[in-house]
């Protein structure tokens, strides 16, 4: 069964350091997502792409946050530097086009900033 | 601005019927997701409410009322397997489908 993959499932890093997460979505798939999920709240969007094209980033902090998809596949999100409200769960979907609306989630990668 | 809420907590015994509500405010969306999230896993879909009603997907039913701006999902004969957190999602359709989540509900079911 086609899986959202993540990398990597656990991080611990410092503060003002740089940290970044990979996500493959299944294939196929053209939307991509990129939520972050504070312990004990629901997922909230950080950013989203159609094909390689951001379409929504309003909720992402850019003066630390980047996120890109170069090729339309695999997306890779940054934070430069890291600061401890950083911690949480991050967490990528995909979608297809036209396919619904059930957003396939991977497993995570958990984010400790010391 | 848009927001849902769901009560923060929920207990019920295996074998019962639980609902879990969701009301929520927002400008316009085209409907109504449930998402269960198992702790330390990844959320998945369970549900989608387009139009007012009901909608039941085996053991799993979930309902929307847009004149009442609430919805609930609806879980029968519970099994332990059940304990998990369950979120409902505003969705924004089109081609994006963006997802705005509630604050989730942690159901815990008791033997």
């Amino acid at each position: 069964e086609a899986e959202v993959a993540q990398s990597p499932r656990y991080k611990i890093t410092e503060k003002s350091q740089a940290v970044a997460f990979w996500c493959d979505p299944i294939s196929g798939h053209a939307t991509l997502y990129w939520y972050r999920q504070i312990l004990g709240q629901g997922p909230e969007l950080l950013v989203q792409f159609q094909d390689e094209s951001v379409v929504d980033d309003s909720q992402l902090p850019k003066d630390r946050f980047s996120a890109e998809r170069l090729k339309g596949v695999d997306s890779t999100l940054k934070i430069q530097p890291a600061e401890l409200g950083d911690s949480a769960m991050y967490l990528c979907a995909s979608r297809l086009r036209g396919g619904g609306n059930e957003q396939f989630f991977g497993p995570g990668t958990r984010l400790t900033v010391l | 601005g848009q927001s849902l809420e769901q009560p923060s907590e929920v207990t019920a015994v295996e074998g019962a019927i639980v609902q879990i509500n969701c009301t929520y405010q927002t400008s316009g969306f085209y409907g109504l997701s449930w998402y269960q999230q198992h702790d330390g896993g990844a959320p998945t879909f369970l549900s989608y409410n387009a139009l007012d009603g009901l909608e039941e997907t085996g053991r799993f039913s979930s309902f929307l009322s847009r004149s009442d701006s609430y919805g609930y999902l609806l879980l029968q004969e519970l099994q332990m397997k059940d304990s998990a957190s369950y979120f409902c999602a505003l969705s924004h359709g089109g081609a994006t489908n963006k997802l705005i989540f509630g604050t989730g509900t942690l159901l815990a079911v008791q033997p």
